[in-house]
């Protein structure tokens, strides 16, 4: 079955410290890739997202993520965390352009320390 | 320009009980799809609507029904509920351009339902 792991289930990193978070799906052809963020009682916000060229993307709030395709990954990066960043982290999937069903990572809360 | 909303925020009901959820899509958006969410859990697709009809369905019970109006507003409703249900339910809209490499979804805040 198709699926999206995220290892790290919670990860604390110090202001300022760079941040990565890791995201892995199951191998098959390139699905549309995507990074979003949940905060206590927001929904889920778009972060960046990779469909095809450049592998290396940039997005909102200073984020980034790479696609491996090779080791079927997309890690979302960010070189120095504020406190704002705190908040959990969805990686997504959409095989084959489905415009809709998103296979979603069970999420890394991400706390961050002053 | 409102984004997409959801009702009720919060809702506590008792197993057996239905239950519906309402979602409006962001302006120019013709497209709702429902997620579940339970807790510490990514969510996951229920269905989308399009249209009025069900386009995409993911691996969810008959009781888990929707529908959606002219407008594009969509409901959600769960027949005999289950302790298992209790989850924040997220609705997503996508406009559905022809053409485009991919129509972005935009969540709403969800509606956090409780079953006891």
């Amino acid at each position: 079955a198709q699926s999206v792991t995220q290892p790290d289930i919670h990860i604390t990193v110090s202001e300022g410290a760079s941040l990565e978070l890791r995201c892995n799906y199951s191998y098959g052809a390139t699905p549309y890739l995507f990074w979003y963020v949940q905060s206590p009682g927001q929904g889920l916000q778009l972060l960046l997202k990779y469909f095809s060229g450049d592998t290396l993307v940039q997005g909102i709030k200073g984020f980034e993520a790479e696609f491996k395709r090779s080791q079927s990954s997309f890690n979302l990066r960010k070189p120095s965390v504020h406190w704002s960043d705190a908040a959990e982290y969805f990686c997504a999937v959409d095989y084959g352009g489905s415009q809709g069903n998103l296979i979603f990572g069970k999420g890394t809360k991400l706390s961050v320390k002053p | 320009d409102a984004g997409v909303t959801q009702s009720p925020t919060h809702l506590i009901k008792t197993r057996g009980q239905q239950v519906t959820l309402r979602c409006s899509p962001k302006s120019g958006h013709d497209t709702v799809s429902w997620y579940q969410q339970a807790l510490g859990q990514g969510p996951q697709f229920i269905f989308q609507y399009y249209e009025e009809e069900e386009r995409q369905r993911g691996n969810f019970p008959d009781r888990f029904s929707g529908h959606q109006f002219p407008n594009y507003s969509s409901e959600l409703n769960v027949n005999a509920l289950l302790l298992g249900d209790s989850a924040l339910y997220l609705c997503a809209s996508s406009p559905d351009l022809a053409g485009a490499a991919y129509n972005e979804q935009f969540f709403g805040p969800g509606t956090r339902l409780t079953v006891l």
